[in-house]
């Protein structure tokens, strides 16, 4: 399968500080990406759309002034979690849907692939 | 929203088939049926999905009822490593935006 790739791992950071996340599609091109968070023993919950080239869309009770997101090229989208707080620790789980261009035998157009995901701990 | 139930855990002896199972009573006609899995602390693992025959691969056979309102995973030889929290999804292909439930959480035991 294809590979999507996220970094950090892991991070912990001050209160008060923002961090940025990465998601790279390492073998396709993804023109939308998706961000979701995951809090312990809890269903993903999903955040946003990043979409290449355009703005970003949020899904309802997501603040998108505290999560950015910018999707740079069609292989990068980076969420920055600004002015992190505890509360905001959580896991972050990027995926990325392959656009069909990678002329790469078998895979499956528009095929959605999940990354390895982000611990993010705020002190 | 998820449009999907499923039990909360099951229990599963190694070697024996594990049977999932998933309501989606409102799935609509150009819904399909997606199954990730997702093992602790990683990203979710993309299963099997169909609209409505019966779909096999090399993970998994996936059978959907005939009025589509529910679907069943099956994994044939469960092992330990099959141990994960298991999500049904419903969505239009392509669409891509996925909305988790609570999942199943399958314990393959020894």
């Amino acid at each position: 399968g294809a590979v999507v790739s996220q970094h950090p791992s892991w991070v912990i950071c001050k209160s008060g500080t923002s961090v940025k996340i990465e998601c790279r599609s390492l073998d396709f091109q993804a023109t939308t990406m998706f961000w979701y968070r995951q809090f312990p023993k809890q269903s993903l919950m999903l955040m946003a759309t990043s979409n290449e080239g355009s703005k970003a869309t949020y899904e309802q009770g997501v603040e998108k002034d505290k999560f950015l997101i910018n999707h740079a090229s069609l292989t990068l989208s980076t969420l920055t979690v600004t002015s992190a707080h505890p509360e905001d620790s959580s896991f972050y789980i990027c995926s990325a849907r392959d656009d069909g261009t990678s002329g790469i035998s078998g895979r499956t157009y528009n095929e959605q692939f999940f990354g390895p995901g982000t611990r993010l701990t705020v002190l | 929203d998820a449009k999907t139930t499923q039990p909360t855990s099951m229990d599963c002896a190694e070697g024996r088939a594990a049977n999932l199972p998933c309501n989606h009573s409102t799935i609509s006609g150009n819904e399909y049926v997606y199954w990730y899995r997702q093992i602790h602390s990683q990203g979710p693992q993309y299963i099997i999905h169909g609209l409505k025959n019966n779909e096999t691969n090399e993970m998994a056979s996936l059978i959907i009822t005939e009025d589509r309102k529910s679907s069943t995973l099956i994994l044939p030889h469960a092992t330990l490593r099959d141990t994960a929290v298991y999500y049904c999804i419903v969505q239009i292909y392509n669409f891509n935006k996925f909305y988790f439930g609570s999942g199943t959480k399958l314990n393959v035991k020894p």
